[in-house]
């Protein structure tokens, strides 16, 4: 199956600063990504719907200033935590659907963040 | 909203005995539910799935079944073991939207 991977897998920032994760798709391309967030022994919630080329869709709830989204090439969404505070820190996991019209998605491994 | 339950949160099974989870979703609309397994500290890992015009998937030891009318759907393991342990969860999407919801997951655990 395809692969997406996180960068990084862990990250540890102070409270108040901004902090950037990757997600790329190592052997195809996506003009869409998402984004979800977990928290311990929760289920994964959709935060964002990241689209190559134009601005992301956010769930309601979630702050479009505070998690930015960026899409810029077919390949590569990152998700940057602005002036992250404690209760930012989670496991964020995004994921990629295979083919165009299909019905699966590839999810990578997630980054561990933990704001201080 | 659209939601999709999960029973049960957890679920303590001897090694060799089967384990079943089961799903109810609310949208209508949904027609592919993916199972996936999340061991800890990574990703969700997809280990079968069904689309809404089949009734039952089998792939191995884990089968998965989906009743339309019901909007249930449920995963089957048989002969269970204790790699098996890890958390499940279910998810109900819409072809095309790529949009999961997703169950509240089961943490699995197979006793030696």
């Amino acid at each position: 199956g395809a692969v997406v991977s996180q960068h990084p897998s862990r990250v540890i920032c102070k409270s108040g600063t901004s902090v950037k994760i990757e997600c790329r798709s190592l052997d195809f391309q996506a003009t869409t990504m998402f984004w979800y967030r977990q928290f311990p022994k929760q289920s994964l919630m959709l935060m964002a719907t990241s689209n190559e080329g134009s601005k992301a869709t956010y769930e309601q709830g979630v702050e479009k200033d505070k998690f930015l989204i960026n899409h810029a090439s077919l390949t590569l969404s990152t998700l940057t935590v602005t002036s992250a505070h404690p209760e930012d820190s989670s496991f964020y996991i995004c994921s990629a659907p295979g083919l165009a019209g299909g019905y699966e998605q590839y999810f990578g491994p997630g980054t561990r963040l933990t704001v201080t | 909203g659209e939601n999709v339950e999960q029973h049960p949160s957890t679920l303590s099974v001897q090694e060799g005995d089967s384990a079943v989870i089961k799903c109810t979703y609310s949208d209508s609309a949904s027609n592919y539910f993916p199972w996936y397994k999340q061991e800890l500290g990574k990703g969700p890992q997809l280990i079968i799935d069904i689309r809404s015009n089949v009734g039952e998937k089998k792939d191995q030891r884990i089968a998965v079944t989906l009743n339309k009318t019901a909007k249930h759907f449920s995963l089957h393991i048989t002969e269970t073991q204790p790699e098996d342990s890890a958390v499940y969860f279910c998810a109900a999407s819409r072809r095309g939207t790529y949009k999961y919801i997703f169950g509240t997951g089961t943490r699995l655990k197979v006793l030696a």
